[in-house]
């Protein structure tokens, strides 16, 4: 149980262009899911918290224009890289929380975005 | 900001015990402490968590220190497998969860 997916697992675009990244809890309904980023070598840094139905929550730095979060559903929460540059070229990672008590993390095997 | 911290790495021999320690001495009463592990590219796994009891599951055990200012994760008999970066977090109120630099612990043959 407590699975978690990430689609697409990696995609190369263009400087300038925009990249969705879904993430899915399979099993389970999440009321919360989480985004991090983790560049080479370097540890998962979180990027925003995504409630269902609100508006998700940034960290400091982090350009809520810029990496647009929408969690349509208990089961989806979408990451949107908007004007997509080479420095944006990350790992992106999502995890989902199960709710109800329990406030483990499940992770998605992550999205290799590359931006050309 | 992490409020964790831990040793950049550690070898360990295959069959034997793995203790993967960390210091978190700034945690609250109410934050609990989380352990996971990430292979190379892909999400990281849960392992165990706890608050101030040791705690035990299928995979390792956690001990706690009583002034809970630390811990240490024990991995009983170390595999190939286990070679990964080891995550010692606390999760703070509103559970979110800020990685360390983690422990990159590699089991030897």
């Amino acid at each position: 149980g407590a699975v978690v997916s990430q689609h697409p697992s990696r995609v190369i675009c263009k400087s300038g262009t925009s990249v969705k990244i879904e993430c899915r809890s399979l099993d389970f309904q999440a009321t919360t899911m989480f985004w991090y980023r983790q560049f080479p070598k370097q540890s998962l840094m979180l990027m925003a918290t995504s409630n269902e139905g609100s508006k998700a929550t940034y960290e400091q730095g982090v350009e809520k224009d810029k990496f647009l979060i929408n969690h349509a559903s208990l089961t989806l929460s979408t990451l949107t890289v908007t004007s997509a540059h080479p420095e944006d070229s990350s790992f992106y990672i999502c995890s989902a929380v199960m709710g109800l008590g329990s406030y483990e993390q499940y992770f998605g095997p992550g999205t290799r975005l590359t931006v050309t | 900001d992490a409020k964790t911290t831990q040793p950049p790495s550690m070898d360990c021999a295959e069959g034997r015990a793995a203790n993967l320690p960390c210091n978190h001495s700034t945690i609250s009463g109410n934050e609990y402490v989380y352990w996971y592990r990430q292979i190379h590219s892909q999400g990281p796994q849960y392992i165990i968590h706890g608050l101030k009891n040791n705690e035990t599951n299928e995979m390792a055990s956690l001990i706690i220190t009583e002034d809970r200012k630390s811990s240490t994760l024990i991995l009983p008999h170390a595999t190939l497998r286990d070679t990964a970066v080891y995550y010692c977090i606390v999760r703070v109120g509103g559970n979110q969860f800020y990685f360390g630099t983690g422990t990159s612990l590699t089991v030897i043959p």
